[in-house]
């Protein structure tokens, strides 16, 4: 059974720094991308962040350009976001989200929630 | 970026169908066959329904079907049940500078 779990979200202010992690099992964590999307509180889903199977090819929405780092420990089946000079419309629940074919993100973690406060 | 457009709210009777559309461009949702739909029940994370606009991943019902049409595609529910009720949204690949776009999201009432 495909299984994603985020960890490190909680509060922090406004320009702190946070760092995310997502434990992937059951299927195998190195021959995908992956991907981080966010939900403000009471709205829609945004795309955060990918990554490729193998770190060669890193994307990020406009919004964290220069501020987030996407990265995977394949050897440890796990996935990051680095969040850095973070701002109050950062807060929200943050989801990894297995990418197959097509663009698609089959399997979603149940999230981690940030809250960026002073 | 901006996000695709869908419309606030959706309903119908249990039994009955509702389409949900969602509006791009040509450089999102009509240049590419990558458009899914996700159904997000509150708390919960989102769940894949339809992915490459038209295909249903295992377990969920062949009552919901995907397709596009330009710039828009759309998810129908046929059949409508309680457990339908929920939030949907669309994704579509935007290329590789914008990679990708969700868009505004629809809540679906079973009335």
């Amino acid at each position: 059974e495909v299984q994603l779990v985020e960890s490190g979200g909680g509060l922090v202010q406004p320009g702190g720094s946070l760092r995310l992690s997502c434990a992937a099992s059951g299927f195998t964590f190195s021959g995908y991308s992956m991907n981080w999307v966010r939900q403000a509180p009471g709205k829609g889903l945004e795309w955060v962040s990918f990554i490729s199977s193998s770190s060669s090819t890193i994307y990020y929405a406009d919004s964290v350009k220069g501020r987030f780092t996407i990265s995977r420990d394949n050897a440890k089946n796990s996935l990051y976001l680095q969040m850095n000079s973070l701002r109050d419309e950062d807060t929200a629940v943050y989801y990894c989200a297995r990418q197959s074919s097509g663009w698609t993100l089959d399997y979603w973690g149940q999230g981690t929630l940030v809250t960026v406060s002073s | 970026q901006s996000a695709l457009t869908q419309p606030p709210s959706a309903s119908g009777s249990p039994g009955q169908s509702v389409t949900i559309s969602c509006t791009g461009t040509s450089s999102d949702v009509g240049g590419y066959n990558y458009v899914s739909w996700y159904q997000q029940h509150p708390g919960k994370a989102p769940k894949l329904m339809i992915y490459e606009v038209s295909k249903r991943p295992s377990g969920v019902p062949d009552r919901f079907s995907g397709s596009k049409s330009g710039n828009t595609a759309s998810l129908t529910v046929s059949g409508l049940q309680a457990e339908d009720e929920a939030d949907y949204y669309c994704s579509s690949y935007a290329g590789s500078n914008n990679l990708r776009v969700f868009g505004t999201g629809t809540k679906v009432t079973v009335l």
